[in-house]
């Protein structure tokens, strides 16, 4: 089977760091996604990472240990505009990576 | 402006009522997607696309039918919708090579 752990949800005050992590359970692996949804909004695209690593872009950062089958989503410097709902994706070898299998999406409250 | 366009926004429907919810992108891109969300459920993959008359099932594809006739539309055929099928949908499209997809503004579907 192929599935996708993350917390939540998350708290943390204006201008800290928060970590967002996610780990896959996935047959074929091609990269891991994380994307933004503010409350019914279109899911926005953040980054992705197919090889082990951290990239960075912005405020966001993002990980992935193929090895671990893991990976995370640092956001730095906190804005209340953060709170949204973050959800890693995997995009699965199956069928020319056209499978993207979300996690269950961790709800991020940022506080003043 | 950039962008994919899912009609109608909201629909209340009755049991058993055929519909169709139509996705247009005209931003050239091969693959397009569709997933619903649900409460607790994340996002799941309903059909995708990898370019003109090629299609492939996702996660959850029972009780839907989509085609793809030409490049920018991929329309989600409901023939029987059931109160199971109420729930939000969303289109995304993304080129081949870039792993990031742009996702509709959504379809908010109740099925009574």
């Amino acid at each position: 089977g192929q599935s996708l752990e993350q917390p939540s949800e998350v708290t943390a005050v204006e201008g800290a760091i928060v970590q967002i992590n996610c780990t896959y359970q996935t047959s074929g692996f091609y990269g891991l996604s994380w994307y933004q949804q503010h409350d019914g909004g279109a899911p926005t695209f953040l980054s992705y990472n197919a090889l082990d690593g951290l990239e960075e872009t912005g405020r966001f950062s993002s990980f992935l240990s193929r090895s671990d089958s893991y990976g995370y989503l640092l956001l730095q410097e906190l804005q209340m505009k953060d709170s949204a709902s973050y959800f890693c994706a995997v995009r699965s070898l199956y069928n020319q990576g056209g499978k993207l299998i979300f996690g269950q999406g961790t709800e991020l409250s940022v506080k003043p | 402006e950039a962008q994919v366009t899912q009609n109608p926004r909201y629909l209340i429907t009755v049991t058993g009522k055929k519909l169709t919810v139509t996705c247009s992108q005209n931003m050239n891109h091969e693959y397009m997607s569709w997933y619903r969300q649900d409460p607790g459920l994340g996002l799941r993959q309903i059909y995708y696309s990898m370019n003109v008359e090629v299609t492939d099932k996702g996660d959850v594809p029972e009780g839907y039918k989509v085609s793809r006739k030409e490049k920018r539309n991929f329309p989600l055929i409901l023939e029987s919708p059931s109160p199971n099928q109420t729930s939000l949908y969303f289109c995304a499209s993304r080129p081949a090579g870039v792993y990031g997809y742009t996702f509709g503004s959504g379809t908010r579907l109740t099925v009574v």
